[in-house]
């Protein structure tokens, strides 16, 4: 089945650790995103990447870093910078502009 | 950078009601796209508007385009319980993609 398959589910990271999270797309889809959800918040853009190589930053970039040398994968790392790390992560992608935007069930990252 | 302001920001409705629910920005946007979202899942997607102006429906939900490309609504009609979740709007420009805060519904059955 096509579709955006996020890795952990659940992940736990000591204080002062760097942890990666997966997501991974079948779509054939250009562009990826990533968002942070914090408790009865909204979606905040972290990093998106419409096209292999390439990814510029969102609203909340700091302490956080991406790559995307291959289409189908765009891995988020939580590095040691960012001072709130606790939060649901959520990656999406889509073809292109002006297009649909399709979601993975999400990692749940709490600091231990 | 843009923002979407949302609202309601949660309604608490008795079942079989109407529900209405609004996005409204200070960007133009391409594109407008609703979703769903339950605890601890993904959003998923219930409706896209691609031209202002344009009215769309899926089941008993009908979204809106506004014609100024700032705003659209969402309309859930005959409420029932499994409606219960959070609802976010999305405004697409180029290939950014920003979300409004949410509303919560929640359904009196």
């Amino acid at each position: 089945d096509g579709g955006i398959t996020q890795s952990p589910k659940y992940l736990f990271r000591k204080e002062g650790q760097n942890v990666t999270l997966s997501c991974e797309q079948n779509l054939n889809h250009d562009a990826m995103y990533w968002y942070r959800q914090d408790p009865g918040q909204g979606l905040r853009l972290i990093y998106y990447s419409q096209i292999v190589n390439d990814f510029q930053k969102g609203d909340i970039a700091e302490g956080y870093s991406v790559s995307r040398e291959k289409k189908e994968s765009f891995p988020l790392t939580v590095t040691s910078a960012q001072k709130n790390p606790t939060a649901f992560y959520l990656c999406a992608s889509n073809p292109g502009p002006h297009s649909e935007a399709f979601f993975g069930q999400g990692t749940r990252l709490t600091v231990v | 950078g843009q923002q979407l302001n949302q609202s309601p920001q949660s309604m608490f409705i008795q079942e079989g009601e109407d529900v209405s629910m609004n996005c409204t920005s200070s960007s133009i946007f391409n594109t407008w796209l609703w979703y769903k979202q339950e605890p601890g899942e993904g959003p998923v997607l219930l409706i896209a508007l691609y031209k202002a102006g344009e009215l769309t429906s899926n089941g008993r939900l009908t979204a809106q385009f506004g014609i100024t490309r700032k705003d659209s609504f969402l309309n859930i009609s005959a409420s029932i319980p499994s409606d219960v979740g959070i609802y976010f709007c999305a405004g697409q420009w180029g290939n950014k993609l920003v979300f409004g805060a949410g509303t919560i519904l929640r359904v009196k059955s």
